[in-house]
């Protein structure tokens, strides 16, 4: 089973500000590391994802910045509104299921104040 | 559109119970997934439907059985609910593109409680 390690588990930010949540993965042999967004009382809902040959994926104030020398990825969110407030999750591959289903980081409980 | 579509959204149930989750898509997606979330544990695997015919275990399948009735439905089924079940379960499908991956949508959830 592929292992997600996700940091930090809360993060308060000022709106305005930039949110970094970190993510490390252990097997590299799949294609596609995506973040998921929850808000309270829905599901995940798929944010950015990104595939390995490349460094770095934007999509408006989200970035994903991905190393994969040293199996980590990153999610940024520039300008962080109230809005963005809500739980986020990265994921991988589980190469025990030949990549079908997604192992899940632990969740980063995000607090953007005005 | 309604995209991953489970029910009940609400259950209690006494321990020793039993009960079906129902979920469809309406995606034409091939794999279907039944996820659990418990409050700092993430998101973790019980069951998975690569493609309609197949159903495997994931990370959690104890207490728990599975059935792909056809491309659209994939129910869970607790035989005899445990308070170790209360959780909130997600329904989710995917297809997998050239482009993009294996890109997973989840379904809104079910907050289960077993008492």
């Amino acid at each position: 089973q592929q292992q997600v390690k996700q940091s930090p588990q809360s993060l308060i930010v000022q709106k305005g500000g930039i949110s970094i949540i970190n993510c490390a993965y252990e097997n590299t042999a799949f294609d596609y590391f995506p973040w998921y967004q929850q808000f309270p009382g829905k599901g995940p809902a798929l944010l950015i994802a990104i595939r390995p040959d490349v460094s770095e994926k934007k999509e408006g104030r989200f970035t994903i910045s991905f190393n994969k020398s040293a199996k980590q990825f990153s999610l940024h969110i520039m300008d962080s509104q109230p809005g963005d407030s809500a739980t986020y999750f990265c994921a991988a591959p589980d190469p025990s299921n030949s990549g079908y289903a997604l192992n899940f980081g632990k969740g980063t409980s995000l607090l953007v104040t005005p | 559109n309604a995209g991953v579509t489970q029910t009940p959204k609400f259950q209690v149930l006494k321990t020793g119970q039993s009960m079906t989750l129902q979920c469809a898509q309406d995606m034409n997606h091939n794999s279907m997934y039944w996820y659990r979330q418990d409050p700092g544990m993430g998101l973790r695997l019980i069951y998975y439907s690569a493609s309609e015919g197949t159903t495997d275990k994931g990370e959690v399948p104890n207490g728990y059985n599975v059935s792909r009735l056809n491309k659209r439905e994939f129910s869970l089924r607790l035989e005899s609910a445990a308070p170790s079940q209360t959780s909130v379960y997600f329904c989710a499908s995917s297809i997998r593109q050239a482009s993009s991956g294996n890109t997973i949508y989840f379904g809104e959830g079910s907050w289960l409680t077993v008492v």
